[in-house]
């Protein structure tokens, strides 16, 4: 099983404020890092998918850069609004393309 | 497209009860896998398949758990006998390609499953 971790747990967010939070995944046999996000009493759909070490992905006011050779990828909310209140998870590919999930951060947006 | 389609959504059945989730995978899609959601361990992989086939298992936590995918448009996960730690969301989730990084998955809306 590998290991991916992800901080904060949780966090709170007064609406229009930005915030960033982390997965940590294993800087060795990189070969890809997934960002899902997970609405509550929906499933989780694909937010990213990042390969190259520097890279930066964006959706509208969601963004993500990715650190390889460290093993750390940050996923950016500008501006945070209520709709953005989810839980966000990490996926980290093993050499047998299944995915490991991250315990995700719950971001709860303040209005 | 219909997307993941998983039943029952909802399901309550007594200890000792045999209990059967199925999945309808995104039609084209060749790998499916099965999670399991608990609060201690969030999104825990089961098993997944590539081609109907079945490629790893590890993550099944005891006999009582079996999978099947007998067609590439059709997998269930049955539990026999059922006990109240098994009580979960059970997740379905499809990827267009096998043997690839960076295929995001689909998932279907989830089953439910209180064993009391």
């Amino acid at each position: 099983i590998l290991n991916v971790e992800q901080s904060p747990q949780s966090l709170h967010v007064q609406e229009g404020d930005s915030t960033n939070f982390t997965c940590s995944f294993p800087s060795s046999n990189f070969y890809a890092l997934h960002w899902y996000r997970w609405e509550t009493a929906k499933s989780p759909e694909a937010l990213f998918v990042m390969t190259l070490n520097g890279d930066e992905k964006k959706k509208g006011r969601i963004s993500a850069t990715l650190n390889t050779k460290e093993g750390y990828s940050y996923l950016y909310i500008k501006g945070s609004q209520p709709e953005d209140s989810a839980t966000y998870l990490c996926a980290f590919p093993s050499n047998d393309y299944k995915l490991s999930f991250g315990a995700g951060t719950t971001v709860t947006v303040r209005a | 497209d219909a997307g993941v389609i998983q039943s029952p959504r909802h399901e309550v059945t007594e200890m000792g009860q045999e209990v059967t989730l199925r999945c309808k995978p995104i039609s084209g899609h060749n790998s499916l896998f099965w999670y399991r959601q608990t609060m201690m361990r969030g999104l825990e992989l089961l098993i997944y398949f590539n081609n109907n086939v079945p490629i790893d298992d590890s993550g099944m936590p005891e006999d009582r758990f079996s999978a099947k995918m007998p067609n590439a448009s059709f997998s269930t996960l049955k539990i026999q006998p059922s006990e109240p730690r098994d009580s979960a969301v059970y997740f379905c989730a499809s990827r267009l390609t096998s043997g690839v990084y960076t295929g995001e998955l689909f998932f279907g809306e989830g089953s439910r499953l209180t064993v009391l």
